[in-house]
């Protein structure tokens, strides 16, 4: 147990619907990371927030958006979405930024 | 840029040893691998810093050159608990925690 919770575990939802997943990093840890795993693209980074703030971004669509929360929890919110948004997403936190990533079970997303 | 991975696939015997290597085209902050099992989430195995360093855990070490951008990961006397997929995860900058993933290296051990 990384102690990275996410939610919901699975999801299952059809084509031009919006969804949000949901994280909380591990107690102390204010970086919080998004990945995308699909079986032809490995584990894809998305976008990180630290403290509160976003701090780095990857190839993420313009459909999807994140947030960080005073809390320090983040959700990721996916809309509009298509067959081939179907993946793992991954939720992953750590103390700094650079330092070693624990990564939450993940949520997967299945698009009919 | 993705950083590429190399063998793709391993087939090993148990207390065998491997070797799995990550290559990247860009100047590296750090290196870091992870091995995930089927289903589950990556698991951080170990960070290598620029400077040449190696590292150990257990029966698993890895090295980062500098110089060339890679890093190699070695796995000694191999337990059927190491099968899984590796991936390298390469860091250009210690300000972001974005790290790139290599491909993966699937590592398949057998009794």
């Amino acid at each position: 147990d990384s102690g990275v919770t996410q939610t919901p575990k699975h999801l299952i939802t059809a084509t031009g619907q919006r969804v949000t997943l949901r994280c909380s990093p591990r107690s102390g840890d204010l970086s919080v990371y998004w990945y995308q795993q699909s079986l032809d693209q490995g584990l894809q980074f998305l976008i990180q927030y630290y403290n509160g703030e976003e701090r780095a971004k990857g190839n993420i669509l313009e459909r999807f958006s994140a947030q960080q929360f005073p809390d320090l929890h983040s959700e990721l919110n996916l809309s509009s979405l298509e067959l081939g948004d179907s993946a793992l997403y991954f939720c992953a936190s750590s103390d700094f930024p650079g330092s070693q990533q624990f990564f939450g079970p993940g949520t997967r997303l299945t698009v009919l | 840029q993705q950083p590429v991975q190399s063998p793709q696939a391993v087939i090993l015997r148990e207390g065998e040893d491997a070797v799995i290597n990550c290559s990247s085209s860009k100047a590296l902050y750090s290196v870091h691998w992870y091995r995930q099992k089927h289903g589950e989430a990556p698991v951080f195995l170990m960070i290598l810093l620029k400077g040449g360093e190696q590292k150990g855990h257990d029966k698993i070490s890895a090295s980062f050159n500098e110089k060339k951008q890679q890093s190699s990961l070695y796995l000694t006397a191999s337990q059927l608990s190491y099968s899984g997929t590796y991936f390298c995860g390469t860091l250009v900058s210690g300000n972001t925690g974005k790290l790139i993933f290599g491909q993966g290296t699937t590592l398949q051990v057998k009794p």
